[in-house]
């Protein structure tokens, strides 16, 4: 069964600061994985989508990397701002069983301090 | 308004007593998908549709039903809420292209059962 973890559940950071967050899997066999961000009373915005043949994906000043052997995904935050403010979310697909195959982690809640 | 709306917002009901979540869209997307969120625990899918004649179980279905009304409309019934289904729940859609996988998401309903 896959696992995903994501360490530290929280992070408190000045803001300006460059920070990494951290998404961790068990099984390597996946088929994509997706970042999001959850804030307080909303839904999930879906921020990136790496697929199993990539490497990274680039949004502003977010930049997610993959790799597949390690079972490690970062998401790397430019230039934090008040506004990131959020817990953030990775999702992972398997490359068998069909879309039933997606498993969350429980997130890092991230702060960031004016 | 809202791509994605879930109603009601907030619910707190009584251990047997059924009840209904709905949810609509404005995507025109095919695809809908009902999950829900504890702490400490990833989000776990309970139902997905694929089409208003396509319904399947998730991860998690026992002790709910699902409808699919038209495309637009897919709603989550607790047919003798338990305890253990206090929780946040959200519904999703998701675009054909991005994988077939939930992309947009309600801002949720907390459902609180006593």
């Amino acid at each position: 069964k896959q696992e995903v973890t994501q360490i530290p559940a929280a992070l408190s950071v000045p803001e300006g600061e460059n920070l990494v967050l951290n998404c961790s899997f068990t099984d390597s066999a996946i088929y994509n994985l997706q970042w999001f961000r959850q804030d307080p009373g909303k839904g999930l915005t879906s921020l990136l989508l790496i697929q199993s043949s990539q490497r990274e994906q680039t949004s502003g000043r977010l930049n997610a990397s993959l790799d597949k052997s390690s079972g490690r995904s970062t998401l790397y935050i430019a230039a934090s701002q008040p506004g990131d403010s959020a817990t953030y979310l990775c999702a992972v697909r398997l490359s068998s069983g069909g879309y039933q195959k997606v498993t969350f982690g429980t997130g890092t809640k991230l702060q960031v301090i004016p | 308004d809202a791509d994605v709306t879930q109603t009601p917002r907030n619910r707190i009901t009584k251990t047997g007593k059924r009840i209904m979540l709905e949810c609509s869209q404005t995507k025109g997307h095919d695809r809908m998908y009902w999950y829900r969120q504890d702490p400490g625990l990833g989000l776990r899918l309970i139902y997905y549709s694929f089409d208003v004649k396509d319904i399947n179980k998730g991860e998690i279905s026992d002790g709910y039903s699902v409808s699919r009304q038209a495309q637009a409309k897919f709603s989550l019934s607790l047919e003798s809420a338990i305890p253990n289904q206090t929780a946040l729940y959200f519904c999703a859609t998701s675009d054909p292209g991005q994988a077939n996988q939930p992309q947009h998401f309600g801002d949720g309903t907390r459902l609180s059962i006593l």
